[in-house]
């Protein structure tokens, strides 16, 4: 049964820092992972989705990364702003017929100007 | 461009009233989806849908029913109300069940 995890739940940073989110699963047969945000009050955004055949995928300041052999992937953030401040989720799609996403409980980070 | 629109965005019910949870995207996709969030379990899918006429369950859809009609709207609809229902509800849409979703702003629940 796939798990995710997240690590940690918390992280407070100061303005400027690039820092790395983290984010664990059980099974590497998945499809894709995502890495989403959640603003308070608010729904998810997707920020990127990385297939199984890739390794990274980038937009802007953020670049997540895939590596099935260890279940883990990463979330840079670099030169991070008080605007980062959210909840960030990551959540993986098993290779089954039914390419069910499971979900992290999310990493809330502060960055504080 | 409205994206997923969600409504009403807070509800209070008593125990054992029913209710629909509304749900509208306007962006052609077929595949759309409720989840709901609870603190330290996650966010958990209730019940999904391929395209109009199409619906499945997920993982926790004991209590829920939905419907299909058109391809824009998706509503949650809860039966008999029950306190373990209390929790935030988001509805998401996508092209296709493998592409990023998108979500509405919520809707949050709470049964007395």
């Amino acid at each position: 049964k796939q798990e995710v995890t997240q690590i940690p739940a918390a992280l407070s940073v100061p303005e400027g820092e690039n820092l790395v989110l983290n984010c664990s699963f059980t099974d590497s047969a998945i499809y894709n992972l995502q890495w989403f945000r959640q603003d308070p009050g608010k729904g998810l955004t997707s920020l990127l989705l990385i297939q199984s055949s890739q390794r990274e995928q980038t937009s802007g300041r953020l670049n997540a990364s895939l590596d099935k052999s260890s279940g883990r992937s990463t979330l840079y953030i670099a030169a991070s702003q008080p605007g980062d401040s959210a909840t960030y989720l990551c959540a993986a799609s098993n290779a089954g017929n039914n390419r069910k996403l499971i979900w992290g409980l999310g990493t809330s980070l502060a960055v504080n100007p | 461009n409205a994206g997923v629109t969600q409504t009403p965005k807070f509800q209070v019910l008593k125990t054992g009233q029913s209710m629909t949870l509304q749900c509208a995207q306007d962006m052609n996709h077929e595949y759309m989806s409720w989840y709901r969030q609870d603190p330290g379990m996650g966010l958990r899918l209730i019940h999904y849908s391929v395209g109009a006429g199409i619906t499945d369950q997920g993982e926790v859809p004991n209590g829920y029913n939905v419907s299909r009609s058109t391809t824009e709207d998706f509503p949650l609809r809860l039966l008999s109300a029950a306190p373990s229902q209390t929790s935030v509800y988001f509805c998401a849409s996508s092209y296709d069940r493998y592409q990023p979703q998108h979500f509405g702003d919520g809707t949050r629940l709470s049964i007395l």
